[in-house]
């Protein structure tokens, strides 16, 4: 079944540092979506993105959907405390039979005061 | 509007105790999913619902049995609880068709001795 990898699994980075990760599939997605997940809770989305090369923004969060629709990033910027969660990314291609969301393993995000 | 709502959020079973995990959504969404986290496996889903009256096997549904009582409700069931079931469920919902991803629950802690 399609799969996606996440990169990097975990991040301990220092307050008001950048934050980039990605995720990387074999097949191709008409939607790219980022979610965040806060300790004891489930996954809220943060960012979708429905075109290949598009890039949207959220306060500090910047997404991109990859050109080839096979790849997608997560940059944020300044990071502080609240940053702290995993995020997940999650290729969807809508109609046919199922119709699922496929997710990325996440990435583990530990910010140091 | 409370949106996907899980009962419990905690609970210790024995193996071999059954259980059923209740969900429930507010939002008139037709699709309803449960998925399981585990540490570095991401979410995987067990079972859906793409619409009331059909479910489907997911990726990982062996052990579980689910049913979709009505558009709002969505169980899944243990039968005969393992150890290997020790996890976080998740249940989620959206809009059949719907390109904006899912909306989660806070999940279940299950713990299976």
């Amino acid at each position: 079944g399609q799969q996606l990898n996440q990169s990097p699994q975990s991040m301990f980075i220092q307050e008001g540092e950048d934050v980039s990760m990605n995720c990387t599939s074999s097949s191709i997605f008409n939607t790219w979506l980022w979610y965040k997940q806060d300790p004891g809770e489930g996954p809220v989305l943060l960012i979708a993105l429905y075109k290949a090369g598009e890039l949207t923004s959220n306060g500090r969060l910047t997404a991109q959907f990859g050109i080839t629709r096979k790849d997608s990033f997560l940059n944020i910027s300044a990071s502080i405390p609240s940053d702290v969660g995993i995020y997940f990314c999650a290729g969807l291609n809508y109609g046919g039979s199922q119709g699922n969301l496929i997710f990325g393993k996440g990435t583990k995000l530990s910010v140091k005061p | 509007n409370a949106g996907v709502t899980q009962t419990p959020k905690f609970q210790v079973l024995k193996t071999g105790q059954s259980m059923t995990l209740q969900c429930a959504q507010d939002m008139n969404h037709n699709s309803m999913y449960w998925y399981r986290q585990d540490p570095g496996m991401g979410l995987r889903l067990i079972y859906y619902s793409a619409s009331e009256g059909t479910t489907d096997k997911g990726e990982v549904p062996n052990g579980y049995n689910v049913s979709r009582l009505n558009k709002r409700e969505f169980s899944l069931r243990l039968e005969s609880a393992a150890p290997s079931q020790t996890s976080v469920y998740f249940c989620a919902s959206t809009v059949k068709g719907s390109v904006y991803g899912y909306t989660f629950g806070s999940g279940t802690r299950l713990t299976v001795v």
